[in-house]
């Protein structure tokens, strides 16, 4: 394993359906971010874990948006009741938790969701 | 509250020339700063970044970045670019301690041959 993987790599749905994505970060990562990108914009936080316990979520994960984190390894993140405003790139990162500074994020390559 | 302006949404430049992205970032408390590329249909990978200690970082391919505290400005420089180096590049900003990256819109950089 070399890096952050996230399947699907790509999504089409229709508007009221749900969809899940999965991301499975670099091994020994224990913490796990989602972001959400859409288009011409920068990627946006929406929500991390340290290992199993989610510790931080963004205003922009409304209630119908759930991610797990069930073992402190992958992650899913669910969409309930898509609509098409949800139609982004959804991507993931993780990065060992640091003793002190900064570690750095890895990203995967992204779930890219079109509702229609 | 931070954030980050990258003015330029898309920068086009002939192969061989200079290029300068601009980033300018406001927040209230320390911060690191970095450049992310994005290559079409993959993940962002960190160019580089800066922590502390020098104001200028530099890459591995050439880039650098200049971390100006005054101006608040973290300009992406390389004075020579490639085909290759056809991109989207983001920059990103995060407060000591905090947990997560706020990115500017992002710059599109094309190289013309």
């Amino acid at each position: 394993d070399t890096g952050v993987s996230q399947n699907p790599r790509h999504k089409i749905t229709k508007r009221g359906q749900n969809v899940t994505f999965r991301c499975d970060p670099i091994s020994e990562h224990n913490r796990l971010y989602w972001y959400r990108q859409t288009l011409g914009q920068g990627p946006e936080f929406l929500t991390y874990f340290q290992n199993e316990a989610q510790l931080e979520k963004s205003r922009l994960l409304s209630d119908r948006f759930s991610a797990e984190r069930p073992k402190g390894s992958f992650s899913t993140l669910e969409i309930q009741r898509t609509e098409q405003g949800d139609s982004a790139m959804y991507l993931c990162a993780s990065s060992l938790r640091p003793d002190s500074s900064y570690n750095e994020q890895f990203f995967g390559p992204g779930t890219r969701l079109t509702v229609l | 509250a931070q954030s980050v302006t990258q003015l330029d949404s898309q920068v086009p430049v002939f192969e061989e020339a200079p290029v300068e992205l601009r980033c300018n970032y406001s927040s209230s408390v320390s911060v690191y700063l970095f450049w992310y590329v994005q290559y079409p249909n993959q993940g962002l990978q960190l160019l580089l970044k800066y922590l502390s200690g020098s104001t200028l970082v530099e890459s591995i391919n050439g880039f650098e970045a200049e971390f100006n505290k005054s101006q608040t400005s973290f300009h992406l420089r390389k004075p020579s670019v490639h085909i290759s180096d056809t991109a989207e590049y983001f920059c990103a900003v995060t407060e000591t301690g905090a947990n997560n990256l706020f990115f500017g819109t992002g710059t599109r950089l094309t190289v013309i041959p």
